[in-house]
Protein backbone atom coordinates (compact mmCIF):
# COMPACT_ATOMS: atom_id res chain seq x y z
CA UNK A 1 0.00 0.00 0.00
CA UNK A 2 1.14 3.17 -0.88
CA UNK A 3 1.83 5.71 2.23
CA UNK A 4 0.87 9.13 2.71
CA UNK A 5 1.56 10.91 -0.26
CA UNK A 6 2.34 14.83 0.14
CA UNK A 7 2.86 17.60 -3.43
CA UNK A 8 4.51 18.91 -4.65
CA UNK A 9 8.01 17.46 -2.66
CA UNK A 10 9.74 21.27 -2.76
CA UNK A 11 8.09 24.71 -3.63
CA UNK A 12 9.67 28.52 -3.73
CA UNK A 13 7.37 30.94 -3.61
CA UNK A 14 7.41 34.60 -3.20
CA UNK A 15 6.33 37.23 -0.05
CA UNK A 16 2.58 37.89 -0.69
CA UNK A 17 1.76 34.83 -2.80
CA UNK A 18 -0.41 31.99 -2.58
CA UNK A 19 0.47 28.40 -2.22
CA UNK A 20 -1.86 25.28 -1.54
CA UNK A 21 -0.21 21.72 -0.74
CA UNK A 22 -1.52 18.45 -1.26
CA UNK A 23 -2.10 15.43 1.00
CA UNK A 24 -3.58 11.48 -0.11
CA UNK A 25 -3.64 9.82 3.54
CA UNK A 26 -3.03 6.21 3.51
CA UNK A 27 -6.36 4.43 1.85
CA UNK A 28 -8.77 3.55 4.53
CA UNK A 29 -7.75 6.42 6.69
CA UNK A 30 -10.45 9.25 7.67
CA UNK A 31 -8.21 11.73 9.19
CA UNK A 32 -5.88 14.10 7.86
CA UNK A 33 -3.69 16.49 10.23
CA UNK A 34 -1.19 19.01 9.12
CA UNK A 35 2.03 20.16 10.67
CA UNK A 36 4.69 23.12 9.87
CA UNK A 37 7.93 22.11 10.88
CA UNK A 38 10.53 24.93 10.86
CA UNK A 39 14.11 24.01 10.10
CA UNK A 40 15.72 23.25 13.49
CA UNK A 41 12.41 22.83 15.57
CA UNK A 42 9.61 20.21 16.45
CA UNK A 43 6.70 20.31 14.52
CA UNK A 44 3.70 22.31 15.13
CA UNK A 45 0.12 21.43 14.71
CA UNK A 46 -2.15 23.57 12.32
CA UNK A 47 -4.71 21.61 11.52
CA UNK A 48 -6.84 18.33 11.92
CA UNK A 49 -9.70 17.21 9.65
CA UNK A 50 -11.71 13.86 10.73
CA UNK A 51 -14.38 12.75 8.20
CA UNK A 52 -14.36 16.15 6.17
CA UNK A 53 -14.81 18.05 9.09
CA UNK A 54 -12.33 20.07 10.81
CA UNK A 55 -11.61 18.65 14.22
CA UNK A 56 -9.13 21.29 15.49
CA UNK A 57 -6.76 24.15 14.75
CA UNK A 58 -3.59 25.60 16.08
CA UNK A 59 -2.18 28.71 16.62
CA UNK A 60 -1.86 29.90 13.23
CA UNK A 61 -3.36 32.91 11.71
CA UNK A 62 -6.11 33.07 9.55
CA UNK A 63 -3.81 33.19 6.19
CA UNK A 64 -4.02 29.63 6.51
CA UNK A 65 -6.76 27.02 6.04
CA UNK A 66 -7.54 23.66 5.17
CA UNK A 67 -10.09 21.57 3.89
CA UNK A 68 -10.68 17.42 3.17
CA UNK A 69 -12.28 16.10 0.13
CA UNK A 70 -14.35 13.52 -0.23
CA UNK A 71 -12.01 10.71 -0.58
CA UNK A 72 -10.33 12.09 2.61
CA UNK A 73 -7.19 13.81 0.55
CA UNK A 74 -6.74 17.56 2.13
CA UNK A 75 -5.40 20.42 0.79
CA UNK A 76 -3.32 23.04 3.21
CA UNK A 77 -3.62 26.91 1.72
CA UNK A 78 -2.20 29.81 2.83
CA UNK A 79 -2.43 33.20 1.61
CA UNK A 80 -0.03 36.04 1.51
CA UNK A 81 3.15 34.51 1.83
CA UNK A 82 5.85 35.96 4.54
CA UNK A 83 9.15 34.49 5.38
CA UNK A 84 8.51 32.88 7.71
CA UNK A 85 6.38 30.59 6.65
CA UNK A 86 9.06 29.17 5.01
CA UNK A 87 9.14 25.55 6.75
CA UNK A 88 8.92 21.44 5.85
CA UNK A 89 4.55 20.99 6.50
CA UNK A 90 4.36 17.34 7.27
CA UNK A 91 0.23 15.59 6.83
CA UNK A 92 -0.12 12.36 8.86
CA UNK A 93 -2.74 10.48 8.60
CA UNK A 94 -4.49 7.87 10.53
CA UNK A 95 -7.44 5.61 10.43
CA UNK A 96 -9.81 7.40 13.32
CA UNK A 97 -8.03 10.61 14.22
CA UNK A 98 -6.61 9.89 17.89
CA UNK A 99 -3.35 9.55 18.23
CA UNK A 100 -3.27 6.82 19.86
CA UNK A 101 -3.57 4.95 16.76
CA UNK A 102 -0.84 6.40 15.17
CA UNK A 103 -0.27 8.81 12.86
CA UNK A 104 1.71 8.12 9.33
CA UNK A 105 3.41 11.22 8.41
CA UNK A 106 4.62 11.94 4.35
CA UNK A 107 7.76 12.91 3.80
CA UNK A 108 6.52 16.66 3.59
CA UNK A 109 6.87 19.70 1.37
CA UNK A 110 9.23 21.70 1.69
CA UNK A 111 8.19 25.50 1.11
CA UNK A 112 10.54 28.45 0.72
CA UNK A 113 9.42 32.33 0.62
CA UNK A 114 11.93 34.23 -0.89
CA UNK B 1 -0.39 24.79 27.95
CA UNK B 2 1.53 21.82 27.05
CA UNK B 3 4.99 21.41 26.01
CA UNK B 4 7.80 18.61 25.98
CA UNK B 5 11.00 19.44 26.44
CA UNK B 6 14.42 17.06 25.67
CA UNK B 7 17.86 17.36 26.21
CA UNK B 8 19.41 19.42 23.55
CA UNK B 9 21.85 17.62 20.76
CA UNK B 10 23.79 16.44 19.33
CA UNK B 11 24.02 13.42 20.97
CA UNK B 12 27.56 11.63 18.90
CA UNK B 13 27.72 8.03 20.50
CA UNK B 14 30.41 5.61 19.41
CA UNK B 15 28.74 1.92 17.63
CA UNK B 16 27.35 -0.38 20.44
CA UNK B 17 27.07 2.36 23.23
CA UNK B 18 23.95 2.81 25.29
CA UNK B 19 21.47 5.78 24.71
CA UNK B 20 19.70 8.02 26.80
CA UNK B 21 17.84 10.64 25.25
CA UNK B 22 15.72 12.69 28.35
CA UNK B 23 12.46 14.01 27.61
CA UNK B 24 9.90 15.41 30.25
CA UNK B 25 6.58 16.77 29.86
CA UNK B 26 4.12 19.39 31.25
CA UNK B 27 0.09 18.86 30.51
CA UNK B 28 -3.11 18.97 31.65
CA UNK B 29 -5.29 15.66 32.17
CA UNK B 30 -3.89 12.14 31.19
CA UNK B 31 -1.54 12.73 28.29
CA UNK B 32 -0.29 9.72 25.60
CA UNK B 33 3.79 9.23 25.05
CA UNK B 34 5.35 9.12 21.80
CA UNK B 35 8.96 9.09 20.41
CA UNK B 36 9.02 10.04 17.03
CA UNK B 37 12.17 9.54 14.54
CA UNK B 38 13.31 11.83 11.37
CA UNK B 39 16.15 10.50 8.98
CA UNK B 40 17.11 12.76 6.78
CA UNK B 41 15.20 14.02 4.02
CA UNK B 42 11.96 12.06 5.00
CA UNK B 43 9.04 12.52 7.54
CA UNK B 44 8.55 11.32 11.00
CA UNK B 45 8.35 7.51 11.77
CA UNK B 46 6.33 6.60 14.85
CA UNK B 47 9.10 4.86 17.08
CA UNK B 48 7.31 3.86 20.22
CA UNK B 49 4.58 4.88 22.29
CA UNK B 50 2.80 4.45 25.49
CA UNK B 51 -0.83 5.43 26.64
CA UNK B 52 -1.09 5.23 30.74
CA UNK B 53 1.33 5.38 33.66
CA UNK B 54 4.11 2.50 34.00
CA UNK B 55 3.68 1.42 30.50
CA UNK B 56 6.90 0.60 28.97
CA UNK B 57 6.77 1.56 24.91
CA UNK B 58 9.46 -0.24 22.88
CA UNK B 59 10.68 -1.51 19.20
CA UNK B 60 13.96 -1.83 17.37
CA UNK B 61 15.60 -2.34 20.56
CA UNK B 62 14.62 0.85 21.86
CA UNK B 63 12.10 1.70 24.99
CA UNK B 64 10.35 4.10 27.15
CA UNK B 65 8.76 4.09 30.22
CA UNK B 66 5.84 6.29 31.21
CA UNK B 67 6.67 8.03 34.61
CA UNK B 68 3.71 10.03 35.77
CA UNK B 69 5.43 10.72 39.15
CA UNK B 70 8.44 12.50 37.32
CA UNK B 71 6.66 13.26 34.50
CA UNK B 72 8.99 11.59 31.95
CA UNK B 73 10.03 9.35 28.82
CA UNK B 74 12.93 9.26 28.82
CA UNK B 75 14.10 7.03 25.78
CA UNK B 76 17.26 4.09 25.93
CA UNK B 77 18.80 2.08 23.75
CA UNK B 78 21.56 -0.70 24.95
CA UNK B 79 23.65 -0.73 22.07
CA UNK B 80 22.96 1.87 19.38
CA UNK B 81 24.35 1.23 15.58
CA UNK B 82 25.41 3.56 12.74
CA UNK B 83 21.95 3.39 11.12
CA UNK B 84 20.33 4.59 14.69
CA UNK B 85 21.68 8.28 13.17
CA UNK B 86 18.48 10.96 13.03
CA UNK B 87 16.70 13.13 14.76
CA UNK B 88 13.95 12.11 18.03
CA UNK B 89 11.12 13.82 18.39
CA UNK B 90 9.48 12.99 22.16
CA UNK B 91 5.86 13.93 22.13
CA UNK B 92 2.58 13.78 23.80
CA UNK B 93 -1.23 13.65 23.05
CA UNK B 94 -4.04 15.18 25.56
CA UNK B 95 -6.84 15.53 23.85
CA UNK B 96 -7.93 12.14 22.33
CA UNK B 97 -11.25 12.03 21.74
CA UNK B 98 -10.96 9.16 19.58
CA UNK B 99 -11.47 11.32 16.40
CA UNK B 100 -9.32 14.52 17.50
CA UNK B 101 -5.99 14.91 18.85
CA UNK B 102 -3.03 16.73 18.51
CA UNK B 103 0.65 16.05 18.80
CA UNK B 104 2.94 18.40 20.75
CA UNK B 105 6.65 17.46 19.89
CA UNK B 106 9.57 18.74 21.74
CA UNK B 107 12.17 20.30 19.45
CA UNK B 108 14.36 16.90 18.49
CA UNK B 109 17.46 15.73 19.70
CA UNK B 110 20.28 15.08 16.55
CA UNK B 111 21.65 11.35 17.53
CA UNK B 112 24.95 10.45 15.40
CA UNK B 113 26.73 7.73 15.89
CA UNK B 114 30.25 6.91 14.54
CA UNK B 115 32.26 3.74 13.79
Amino acid sequence: DAGVTQSPTHLIKTRGQHVTLRCSPISGHKSVSWYQQVLGQGPQFIFQYYEKEERGRGNFPDRFSARQFPNYSSELNVNALLLGDSALYLCASSPWGGANYGYTFGSGTRLTVV
Amino acid sequence: GDSVTQMEGPVTLSEEAFLTINCTYTATGYPSLFWYVQYPGEGLQLLLKATKADDKGSNKGFEATYRKETTSFHLEKGSVQVSDSAVYFCALSDRDTGTASKLTFGTGTRLQVTL
